[in-house]
């Protein structure tokens, strides 16, 4: 059973912070790593994909990979109200140049919240 | 571009009745999915397609599900006879780089 695991929260941070968002997984053949936002009610939002070893930037947010220890974190700079939501880690071992299972495990998420 | 569609977004049934749950894919996109999400078990794969065939059906829960493509365009999710289990978010999601999917708005079944 290939699980991922994040912890449910809720992650509370004060404006301006640093959110820390963490993730581990248990297939060690897995090689593509995606981190979705969803707010309540509404439906997943990819916002970050990553498939190396090492961290990957985009704008407020980073995204960090160890395969070694298989974990992969996102972390939120400068963090606003406006990122109060569920973040759900979501990965797959078919790699991203082939391969023949295109399945992505989801965790559960974690509820971030961000305060005023 | 117009994003997944879905409809309808919210649907309340009896025990027994069939639903049927629709799916617009993006223009392009050959890789369709269908999730379920629930408090308990999160999200969870049901079925995906690929160029309109199914792939890989494994996370459908029982034989009252079935899903049909028939075109690249469209999509179908049907149970039948529904069961108060299957109260969920059912979400509808498509790809064109394999791994990188889009999600559609969901639709949220009531079974009573």
């Amino acid at each position: 059973q290939k699980e991922v695991e994040q912890n449910s929260g809720p992650l509370s941070v004060p404006e301006g912070a640093i959110a820390s968002l963490n993730c581990t997984y248990s297939d060690r053949g897995s090689q593509s790593f995606f981190w979705y936002r969803q707010y309540s009610g509404k439906s997943p939002e990819l916002i970050m994909f990553i498939y190396s070893n090492g961290d990957k930037e985009d704008g407020r947010f980073t995204a960090q990979l160890n395969k070694a220890s298989q974990y992969v974190s996102l972390l939120i700079r400068d963090s606003q109200p406006s990122d109060s939501a569920t973040y759900l880690c979501a990965v797959n071992n078919a790699g991203n140049s082939g391969g023949s299972n295109y399945k992505l495990t989801f965790g559960k998420g974690t509820l971030l919240t961000v305060n005023p | 571009d117009a994003g997944v569609i879905q409809s309808p977004r919210h649907e309340v049934t009896e025990m027994g009745q069939e639903v049927t749950l629709r799916c617009k894919p993006i223009s392009g996109h050959d890789y369709l999915f269908w999730y379920r999400q629930t408090m308990m078990r999160g999200l969870e794969l049901l079925i995906y397609f690929n160029n309109n065939v199914p792939i890989d059906d494994s996370g459908m829960p029982e034989d009252r599900f079935s899903a049909k493509m028939p075109n690249a365009s469209f999509s179908t999710l049907k149970i039948q006879p529904s069961e108060p289990r299957d109260s969920a978010v059912y979400f509808c999601a498509s790809s064109r780089y394999k791994l990188e999917q889009y999600f559609g708005p969901g639709t949220r079944l009531t079974v009573t």
